[in-house]
């Protein structure tokens, strides 16, 4: 069964300590890889995506990376501001389906 | 360009009653997904729609249905109101000419509760 899992499932950081947050995924086929970043109470806005292995995005304080079992957000000198709810998805490419994980919680503290 | 839009924003129903949800889509786009967000499962995908046909759906009863028009606004309908059906339910919408590749872009949500 395809499946996207994220870890860890909340991270506190205080403001400028850079970390990263990870996404495996078991997707059949894998079509893309999808980071989005969720405030509370609003829908998700999107940030990245990534096609194949090896293939790396970056904006402003934020670096997506992708290897084939795996994807990392790499977080530099995080601000207050980068405090939300980031989600991954994989898109299958015998489904087409886009499998959401559930999520990253990330409090950056001042 | 405008966003992702849904109505209502947020809604309270009891046990039983039905509801209908509204999605209009980015200018131009074709595909419309449906997701239900809820603390303990995250999104879980409902179905997609595509000028005007269902083509995908996820794991959910009957009681959720769906349909797109001509203009590619869509609507979601959930019958007999049960309370675990109390959730933020998210539209998202692309163009829908490459499944799998293209990213998706979210509306606000609709907030569901059910008594």
């Amino acid at each position: 069964e395809d499946q996207v899992t994220q870890s860890p499932e909340a991270l506190r950081l205080q403001e400028g300590e850079s970390s990263s947050l990870n996404c495996s995924y078991t997707v059949s086929g894998l079509r893309g890889l999808f980071w989005y970043r969720q405030d509370p109470g609003k829908g998700p806005e999107f940030l990245f995506t990534l096609y194949s292995a090896g293939e790396e995005k970056e904006k402003e304080r934020l670096k997506a990376t992708l290897t084939k079992k795996e994807s990392f957000l790499h977080i530099t000198a995080p601000k207050p501001e980068d405090s939300a709810t980031y989600l991954c998805a994989g898109t299958s490419g015998g489904t087409y389906k886009y499998i959401f994980g559930t999520g990253t919680r990330l409090k950056v503290l001042a | 360009k405008a966003g992702v839009t849904q109505t209502p924003r947020y809604l309270i129903k009891t046990r039983g009653q039905q509801v209908t949800l509204s999605c209009s889509p980015i200018s131009g786009h074709r595909s419309v997904s449906w997701y239900q967000q809820t603390p303990g499962q995250g999104l879980q995908f409902l179905f997609e729609y595509f000028s005007e046909t269902q083509r995908n759906k996820g794991n959910f009863p009957g009681r959720f249905s769906g349909r797109q028009f001509s203009n590619s606004r869509s609507e979601m309908n959930v019958s007999t109101l049960e309370l675990g059906d109390s959730a933020l339910y998210l539209c998202a919408s692309s163009l829908g000419s490459s499944q799998g590749l293209e990213t998706q872009y979210f509306g606000p949500g609709t907030r569901l509760l059910v008594l």
